[in-house]
């Protein structure tokens, strides 16, 4: 079955460096990979997302990069800041275009010490 | 501001009993999706409904059933609490149409002893 593998599980940078969070996924029909954000107590939220159609893209410290060939995308965060620090999810989408179902890897705990 | 709320926000309850978790969402949504999230499982998908009166299964849908009455709620049932459905339960909305984002509630710890 569909299936989506997150690494690392846990992360510590120093502030001011960068993280990277990795993940593949199974199916080659996947065409959304969105990322999101975990802070303690509260719901996932979205903070960058790419299509199948774009190989990399970026919004201020956070980009993302995406190989279709190798079935693998990537969470860069730069310049990092302790309001960094959460649990960061990836997520392919699945099944038949604009169903909106997506399979999320498990997880990397990020920490940034000050 | 338009949101999605869920509740109880925390709850415990026994093996066996009928246990119903509530979902809000104030932007007119077509598509509603609950989740669990275990630690080492990241979010899994329970059911899902496209509209009013649909309902799907998820890839972890036994022991759960929902509802879509309208579009506002989807209402998640645990027919017969069981302890490996103690977990930390999720819904989420997203537009029919134009746009892929799923927006998630705040979350329902729920602990099945």
């Amino acid at each position: 079955g569909e299936n989506v593998e997150q690494h690392p599980s846990t992360l510590s940078v120093q502030e001011g460096d960068s993280a990277v969070i990795k993940c593949t996924y199974s199916d080659s029909a996947s065409n959304y990979f969105p990322w999101y954000k975990q802070e303690l107590g509260k719901g996932p939220q979205l903070i960058i997302d790419i299509r199948s159609n774009v190989g990399e893209k970026k919004d201020q410290r956070i980009a993302v990069t995406l190989n279709k060939t190798a079935k693998h995308f990537s969470l860069h965060i730069t310049e990092t800041q302790p309001e960094d620090s959460a649990v960061y999810f990836c997520a392919a989408s699945y099944g038949s275009s604009n169903t909106g179902k997506l399979i999320f890897g498990q997880g990397t705990t990020l920490q940034v010490k000050p | 501001d338009a949101e999605i709320t869920q509740s109880p926000r925390h709850k415990i309850t026994e093996t066996g009993r009928q246990v119903t978790l509530a979902c809000h969402q104030t932007w007119n949504h077509n598509n509603m999706f609950w989740y669990r999230q275990d630690l080492g499982h990241g979010l899994r998908l329970i059911h899902y409904s496209y509209g009013v009166q649909d309902t799907n299964k998820g890839e972890v849908s036994d022991g759960y059933s929902v509802s879509r009455s309208n579009t506002e709620d989807l209402p998640l049932t645990l027919e017969s609490a069981a302890s490996s459905q103690t977990s930390v339960y999720f819904c989420a909305s997203k537009s029919g149409s134009g746009t892929d984002t799923q927006y998630f509630g705040p979350g329902t710890r729920l602990t099945v002893l």
